[in-house]
């Protein structure tokens, strides 16, 4: 059973529209967090990076919250523009570690 | 350079052959990680090397797979006797150091017919 979950696996939204995604995660010891965007045909980009103390995270129309009690995370995409369509994708790293644990991936498609 | 280079960009082999994928990090980065993504996939850790040595390579599937830093900068990782399996997309992340964001490259898509 993967480490990191997510849901939808994947999304349709109307350009302009809100959408959140989500992450659950079972890595233990946690150290931190991250959302990455993924083009088609690129390499992530990291997107939000939150630790245990940090309950929201914006960068732009992205808004990252976490739950570390519950083991939640969401990623909320505001206004969403056609150049939103990517993966998703949580990742969480293993405190004392190098190695991070990354989650499927939701597929985000923004229509006209 | 400006990003995380990889080359070549799309690599098609036999199966049983020899390849080898190479990484450019983005230079003062002393992190180094190796991925492999599977269609509709996160990337799935196969090592991270921290300078010149490999800090961690228990995400190497099998003996097949190698990877090496020689000088700490550029990395290869290898694969012998390729399997139709190991079809996949081999990304390079490199870092300032092993806590720090990690940067990717546009990844070199392996297919083995």
């Amino acid at each position: 059973k993967n480490q990191v979950e997510q849901s939808p696996q994947s999304l349709i939204i109307l350009e302009g529209k809100n959408c959140t995604l989500q992450c659950n995660y079972t890595v233990s010891p946690f150290s931190n967090l991250r959302w990455y965007k993924q083009d088609t045909g690129r390499g992530p980009v990291s997107l939000t990076i939150m630790t245990f103390s940090e309950n929201t995270k914006s960068n732009g129309r992205y808004t990252a919250t976490l739950d570390a009690d519950t083991k939640q995370s969401s990623l909320h995409i505001t206004a969403s523009q056609l150049s939103d369509s990517a993966s998703y994708i949580c990742v969480v790293r293993r405190a004392g570690g190098f190695k991070t644990i990354f989650g499927a991936g939701t597929r985000l498609f923004v229509k006209a | 350079g400006a990003g995380v280079s990889q080359t070549p960009s799309n690599k098609v082999t036999e199966k049983g052959k020899y390849v080898e994928l190479r990484c450019d990090p983005i230079s003062g980065h002393t992190a180094l990680y190796w991925y492999r993504q599977s269609l509709g996939q996160g990337p799935e850790f196969l090592i991270y090397f921290q300078g010149t040595g490999a800090a961690d390579d228990s995400g190497l599937p099998n003996d097949r797979f190698f990877a090496v830093r020689p000088e700490g900068s550029v990395s290869t990782l290898k694969i012998q006797r390729t399997e139709r399996g190991d079809s996949a997309v081999y990304l390079c992340a490199s870092s300032l150091g092993g806590q720090e964001t990690q940067y990717f490259g546009p990844g070199t898509r392996l297919l083995v017919l």
